[in-house]
């Protein structure tokens, strides 16, 4: 079993849908909790950041994190077509070098 | 541009050769990552730099795989006797530090495509 699961999708949705985007993980000591988006054929981009619980906005993104769940959420609000790339979860613990553990990634296709 | 540089991006070699990768992490940034990318999968860690002090390797990391990071700063990443299953994107990343509640953001380079025939 991964460390960490996500749906790789697709998952398609037209113009100004709201997106859901979900991770799970099984490593109870992970505490950093990051979404990368990726297009194709390019290096992965942060997107959001979160150190812990609790929830983060920023712009049209939403990230959650429920660690008594071990699960964390990205919401895309007002989707447009210039989000349609693989979404990717990654998360790393509090102690030495804190590599990164990714998630397969979720492609999402956003129709206009 | 202050991002995080990677040169080649792509590279075709044979199999049997040997291929070297460099990296320019963003300036200041004190870490250093690599990762390997499959197609279909997140990236996976191969072994992280402080400053010039490689600090930890994976298990995916062969015999055939060598990393520097002279003077803490640019890095390379060589292959050699490039195998059919090393084909991926390898992937480049930094960070300012890590610990606390922040700085830990690795920010990735464009990625080198290694296709190897």
């Amino acid at each position: 079993q991964k460390e960490v699961e996500q749906d790789p999708g697709p998952l398609s949705v037209p113009e100004g849908a709201i997106v859901s985007l979900n991770c799970t993980y099984s490593n109870s000591a992970f505490q950093y909790f990051m979404w990368y988006r990726q297009y194709s054929r390019k290096g992965p981009e942060l997107l959001m950041y979160t150190y812990s619980s609790g929830n983060k906005e920023d712009g049209r993104f939403t990230a959650q994190v429920d660690k008594s769940s071990k699960y964390i959420s990205l919401f895309i609000r007002d989707s447009q077509p210039s989000d349609s790339a693989t979404y990717l979860c990654a998360m790393s613990d509090d102690t030495g070098f804190q590599k990164l553990v990714f998630g397969t990634g979720t492609r999402l296709l956003v129709s206009p | 541009d202050t991002g995080v540089s990677q040169d080649p991006r792509h590279k075709i070699t044979k199999r049997g050769q040997n291929v070297t990768f460099r990296c320019d992490p963003i300036s200041e940034h004190n870490r250093l990552y690599w990762y390997r990318q499959t197609l279909g999968q997140g990236p996976e860690f191969l072994t992280y730099f402080q400053n010039e002090a490689q600090l930890e390797k994976s298990r995916l990391l062969s015999d055939r795989f060598s990393a520097e990071r002279p003077k803490g700063s640019f890095s390379t990443l060589e292959i050699q006797r490039t195998e059919q299953g090393d084909s991926a994107m390898y992937l480049c990343a930094s960070s300012p530090r890590g610990g606390g509640t922040g700085g830990n953001e690795q920010f990735f380079g464009p990625g080198t495509r290694l296709t190897v025939l």
